[in-house]
């Protein structure tokens, strides 16, 4: 079936601009992760969801960074006023429940001029 | 601090020969660990989870050891091919019970044919 889909898979924004992330978990999965990988590092995690409740958002930068899913689906990271320090790869992942494998996208590849 | 600590420098064997990865980490007490496997410009995917009350688990040519007292994970890879040359990267819940995956930065593995 299906995996994990996200889009934009590359994104380039000038300093300042508001970006929009869209991940397309697994149908059917509850948990959804969103993950900041810089370059030659692991993934860092920003945020989780368990259906559309946002659970954890400790690991979000920033005010600037804002993530949501309404219906219980597909989520969207956004960024506002970008900065270069927001240049990364950002990872959604899903999985059926907690402490069970993440599914993850390719990614969206951000980079802020 | 808590951290979570592979191996920066990448590994590299002949191949058919076994290689060995490490996962070390402090001042946690995880209910489980997690290893992925990355390709360059690919989102992680999941290899094996091992629980904290099991000490090794296998899958075809993989095999991962847990050592709570220890702190460390091992993943072997028996036989290994110039396929299996990625990025490998440990995954565990840091806050005891959150089960929210915090991910190393990973160890590159190179098998020259």
């Amino acid at each position: 079936g299906a995996g994990v889909s996200q889009s934009p898979r590359y994104k380039v924004a000038k300093r300042g601009q508001d970006v929009a992330l869209r991940c397309d978990p697994i149908s059917g999965h509850v948990s959804l992760f969103w993950y900041q990988q810089a370059l030659g590092q692991g993934p860092e995690f920003l945020t989780y969801f368990q259906n559309e409740a946002q659970l954890d958002k400790s690991g979000l930068p920033s005010d600037r960074f804002f993530a949501e899913r309404p219906e219980g689906s597909v989520s969207t990271l956004k960024i506002q006023r970008t900065q270069q320090e927001d240049s990364a790869v950002y990872l959604c992942a899903s999985s059926l429940g907690l402490d069970s494998p993440l599914h993850f996208g390719n990614g969206t590849r951000l980079t802020v001029t | 601090s808590q951290k979570i600590e592979q191996n920066s420098e990448a590994l590299n064997i002949q191949e058919g020969k076994t290689a060995t990865l490490t996962c070390n980490y402090t001042n946690y007490s995880p209910a489980y660990l997690q290893w992925y496997r990355q390709d360059p410009g690919r989102g992680p995917v999941f290899l094996l989870l091992i629980r904290e009350n099991e000490k090794e688990k296998r899958k075809e040519r993989l095999k991962v050891t847990f050592d709570t007292t220890l702190k460390q994970s091992l993943f072997h890879i028996t036989a290994s091919q110039p396929a299996d040359s990625a990025t490998y990267l440990c995954a565990l819940d840091i806050a005891g019970g959150s089960y929210i995956p915090t991910f190393g930065r990973g160890t590159s593995l190179i098998v020259h044919p």
